[in-house]
């Protein structure tokens, strides 16, 4: 059964760091492409990251370029979401999500880390 | 960047109903449209990854169909457990649907 676990969610001041984690397990997790969405409480989801499996392609969210770096470690079945230059916009609930081998769609989910920007 | 627009924005509806969401893209380049579905305090989950074709352990009361650049999402004999937020993704767009939520 595929798996994801999320952490380093929490409350931070504007302007500060957080590095989101998301450990996978019940799959080769080095095959996949892995992504970062968002939803801001009340709101729809918002596509913010997505790295390829070997690193080589990236995207990300117009709002967060510059601020945001998504990075993978395949030996830890890991993909990391590093944060900068928190703002209050960016207050959301981050989830971690595999694509299957075929297609840009997300086909498994983590359970979610509440990202809090506020002073 | 593909835009899409989803309607309704909310549904109420009674159980044993039949209920349409309907996506539209403001361009295709891509063939493929897939569809969560998100309850409450839970994590998006996905319902179809191609349509038309549902993703295993999705209920055959849900049907989905296409016609150039608008898309849609059936559910037939509406259960309580369908209740919930319907989001549309075009394949190889990094962009949802704003959402349809559907009150049972």
């Amino acid at each position: 059964e595929v798996q994801l676990l999320e952490s380093g969610g929490g409350l931070v001041q504007p302007g500060g760091s957080l590095r989101l984690s998301c450990e996978g397990s019940g799959f080769t997790f080095g095959r996949y492409p892995m992504n970062w969405v968002r939803q801001a409480p009340g709101k729809g989801l918002e596509w913010v990251a997505r790295m390829r499996n070997d690193g080589d392609e990236t995207y990300f969210l117009d709002s967060v370029k510059g601020r945001f770096h998504i990075s993978r470690d395949n030996s830890r079945n890991t993909v990391f979401l590093h944060m900068n230059g928190l703002r209050s916009d960016d207050t959301a609930i981050y989830y971690c999500a595999k694509e299957p081998l075929v297609g840009q769609i997300l086909d498994s989910w983590g359970q979610g880390t509440l990202v809090t920007v506020s002073s | 960047d593909v835009q899409m627009t989803q309607s309704p924005s909310t549904l109420s509806a009674s159980v044993g109903d039949r209920v349409t969401i309907t996506c539209r893209a403001s361009h295709t380049f891509s063939v493929g449209l897939a569809w969560y579905q998100q309850k409450p305090g839970k994590a998006p989950n996905l319902l179809v990854s191609k349509t038309p074709s549902l993703q295993s352990g999705a209920p055959s009361r849900f049907s989905t169909s296409a016609s150039g650049r608008e898309f849609s999402l059936t559910i037939s004999n509406l259960q309580p457990d369908d209740s919930g937020t319907y989001y549309c993704q075009l394949y190889n767009a990094f962009s949802f649907g704003p959402g349809t939520k559907v009150e049972i």
